[in-house]
């Protein structure tokens, strides 16, 4: 199995609204509802931003907001903030012993 | 407050042997499925081992499989990552990480490991 597909950038204007794909197989997204994505801030660990397709954890705004349909995961950040600049990864249960979490290439979202 | 925080990272030569710690606080260590997760200079994020509760149950990456020897231990809240034969496409930042439900949830602050000559 290979990394799960993103564009390599993204980007958006303050108060708009942008959405990051994330393609797998139907061996990972299509299969499992563990899709999550994270957020990294340069020189900083990532951060958990969604789990389960569409949860979002304790204290992550609800500006983000994500989505699955086949083997596609979508991430929408919704009323941009200078902060969301940063790295998107998705990643989904990869469904076997030698691959349990798949990562995506990674989103640069800038804020213009 | 939870807190992953590695140890161990340094320059090494390929082929030369590391081990990394991560001691783990404000959580009940032992009840958590527990990932190692590396990221290249200038990469993605790849997933490299994870490990069972009570260490029973592991599994590795291919790329770093019959290298790498992740363990735990529940009494002194810690986890490890032994590795072996280190080449210099091992060099990366390594996460200590706290899984559940098949997502990462809380992350150390990362622990660089070099392998060059």
């Amino acid at each position: 199995q290979s990394a799960l597909t993103q564009p390599p950038s993204a980007s958006g204007s303050p108060g708009q609204s942008v959405t990051i794909s994330c393609t797998g197989t139907n061996r990972d997204i299509g299969r499992y509802d563990f899709v999550s994505w994270y957020q990294q801030h340069p020189g900083r660990a990532p951060k958990l931003m969604i789990y389960e397709v569409t949860k979002r954890p304790s204290g992550v705004p609800d500006r983000f907001s994500a989505s699955k349909s086949g083997n596609t995961a979508s991430l929408t950040v919704s009323g941009l903030q200078a902060e969301d600049e940063a790295d998107y990864y998705c990643c989904s249960y990869g469904g076997s012993n030698n691959l349990i979490l798949i990562f995506g290439g990674g989103t640069k979202l800038t804020v213009l | 407050e939870v807190q992953l925080v590695e140890s161990g990272g340094t320059l090494v030569q390929p082929g030369e042997s590391l081990r990394l710690s991560c001691a783990a606080s404000g959580f009940a260590f032992s009840s958590y499925w527990m990932h190692w997760v590396r990221q290249a200079p200038g990469k993605g994020l790849e997933w490299v081992t994870d490990i069972n509760q009570d260490g029973s149950v592991k599994f590795y990456a291919d790329s770093v499989k019959g290298r790498f020897t992740i363990s735990r231990d529940n009494a002194k809240n810690s986890l490890f990552l032994q590795m072996n034969s280190l080449r210099a496409e091992d060099t990366a930042v390594y996460y200590c990480a706290r899984g559940e439900t098949y997502a990462v949830f809380y992350w150390g602050q990362g622990a660089l490991v070099t392998v060059s000559s």
